[in-house]
């Protein structure tokens, strides 16, 4: 079956800019959740949808917002890019939750100059 | 504050011989963790999750262990490959359904001939 799919794969915007970011999971699962990645600080929780509902977010300015569809495909949107938000933005599906796994996508590099 | 450390940073070993990554945390309240192999450029794949009441599991050549009492988890590789050269992330749920995740920094693991 289909992974999880991101889309562009690869992003070069400029500072002040908005970008939108998508992700398709796996068909049938309805948790689509968001993470930031960046050298130095690893992997960070940007937040989870879950039948287009957000249920948890992290802890990033509200520059950074998301959607999900009723297909269950999810949007991510970044604000007034800033030089700082050059990283991999990553995103993982699950059916329900943690017990049942998440499975990534092969990410969206976003460069910022 | 919910923190996973894993150690070491970076790893350097020789094709065949076998290593360990360590995994320690403090999250609570516990619900499961889980060790994600992630090759350059691409998303984690999951290796292994175990919940509060496993103490082992296997994939193949990747043995991970976990004590719940001394919050601590170990990922062993055996007769290491030249592809296992990655990133090995550890990742700590809080709760299920409505979790949250914490995410290590990872161990950066080189495999040479």
């Amino acid at each position: 079956k289909a992974g999880v799919t991101q889309t562009p794969r690869y992003l070069i915007k400029t500072r002040g800019q908005q970008v939108t970011l998508s992700c398709s999971p796996i068909s049938g699962h309805r948790s689509v959740s968001w993470y930031q990645q960046t050298p130095g600080q690893g992997l960070q929780f940007l937040f989870e949808y879950f039948s287009e509902t957000q249920r948890n977010k992290g802890n990033f300015p509200g520059r950074f917002s998301g959607r999900q569809f009723s297909n269950s495909r999810s949007e991510m949107n970044v604000s007034t890019l800033e030089l700082g938000d050059s990283a991999l933005y990553l995103c993982a599906s699950s059916l329900e939750g943690s017990f049942y796994g998440y499975t990534f996508g092969s990410g969206t590099r976003l460069t910022v100059v | 504050k919910n923190q996973v450390e894993q150690s070491p940073q970076s790893l350097i070993i020789l094709e065949g011989k076998n290593c360990t990554l360590q995994c320690n945390y403090t999250v609570s309240p516990f619900s499961n963790l889980r060790w994600y192999k992630q090759d350059t450029g691409r998303g984690p794949v999951s290796l292994t999750i175990m919940t509060f009441s496993e103490n082992t599991k296997s994939n193949g050549r990747y043995t991970a262990t976990l004590d719940a009492d001394t919050k601590q988890s170990s990922l062993h590789i055996t007769a290491s490959q030249l592809s296992d050269s990655a990133s090995y992330i550890c990742v700590v749920s809080e709760d299920f359904g409505n979790e949250k995740l914490t995410f290590g920094t990872g161990t950066r693991l080189t495999i040479i001939p």
